[in-house]
């Protein structure tokens, strides 16, 4: 299984601020990389997939880099509807595989 | 819109089977090319793949529970369900099923909203 670790793992931080979260993958998974926001209660929502596509109707202060195996999802300015934990994911092979999660927090 | 629905028991006993069905509206569970797919989530914990299946039919399954497992598709009915067999404490969990596509990226842009199941006698 392609191990999926994320740092940090919380991440306190304010309204107006550039937030960056890292994934880093256990071996190479090209750009089959994808990002999710949760929210408590809520099932996940696509944000960024293939490293850097950005889906449809999502804002465009959220925008994703990287390949091979190292990645990041940044927030260019976090909103307060931001505040929520953050899920990288591969699908470069199955089982598909999430990283543990960053849960942004007001600081 | 693709609309993804589980339904399922909230409370299963120890030992027991599972299961769950996804009910997918705004379209065909056999058009396209798709993967329909089981996620779920401790309370409080991260989010673990269960297993998947193809439009054709064919399956793949995370290899923890494959013993377990099996997940299955009726398209008359536009639904796919999953079956998990002796379950314990440890398969309390937030079930969600999820579409991705076959081709590029292979991303889950559709979810359900999850139904909580949990195992206590």
């Amino acid at each position: 299984d392609i191990q999926m670790t994320q740092s940090p793992s919380s991440l306190p931080a304010s309204v107006g601020d550039r937030v960056t979260i890292t994934c880093r993958a256990s071996q190479s998974i090209t750009t089959y990389l994808n990002w999710y926001q949760q929210k408590p209660g809520k099932a996940p929502k696509l944000l960024i997939y293939v490293a850097s596509s950005l889906q449809s109707g999502v804002p465009s202060r959220f925008s994703g880099t990287g390949s091979g195996t190292d990645f990041t999802l940044t927030i260019s300015s976090l909103q307060p509807e931001d505040f929520a934990t953050y899920y990288c994911q591969q699908s470069y092979s199955t089982p598909r595989t999430f990283g543990q999660g960053t849960k942004v927090e007001i600081k | 819109q693709v609309q993804l629905q589980e339904s399922g028991p909230g409370l299963v006993k120890p030992s027991q089977t599972l299961t769950l069905t996804c009910t997918v509206s705004g379209g065909s569970i056999s058009s396209g090319s798709y993967y329909w797919t089981w996620i779920r989530q401790p309370a409080g914990k991260g989010l673990e793949w269960i297993g998947r299946i193809y439009t054709s039919g064919s399956t793949n399954y995370s290899p923890s529970l494959k013993s377990r497992i099996t997940i299955s598709v009726d398209t008359s009915k536009n639904q796919f369900s999953l079956n998990l067999t002796s379950v314990t404490a440890a398969d309390t969990a937030v079930y969600y099923c999820a579409r991705s596509n076959y081709g590029s990226g292979r991303q889950f842009d559709y979810w359900g909203q999850g139904t909580l199941v949990t195992v206590s006698s």
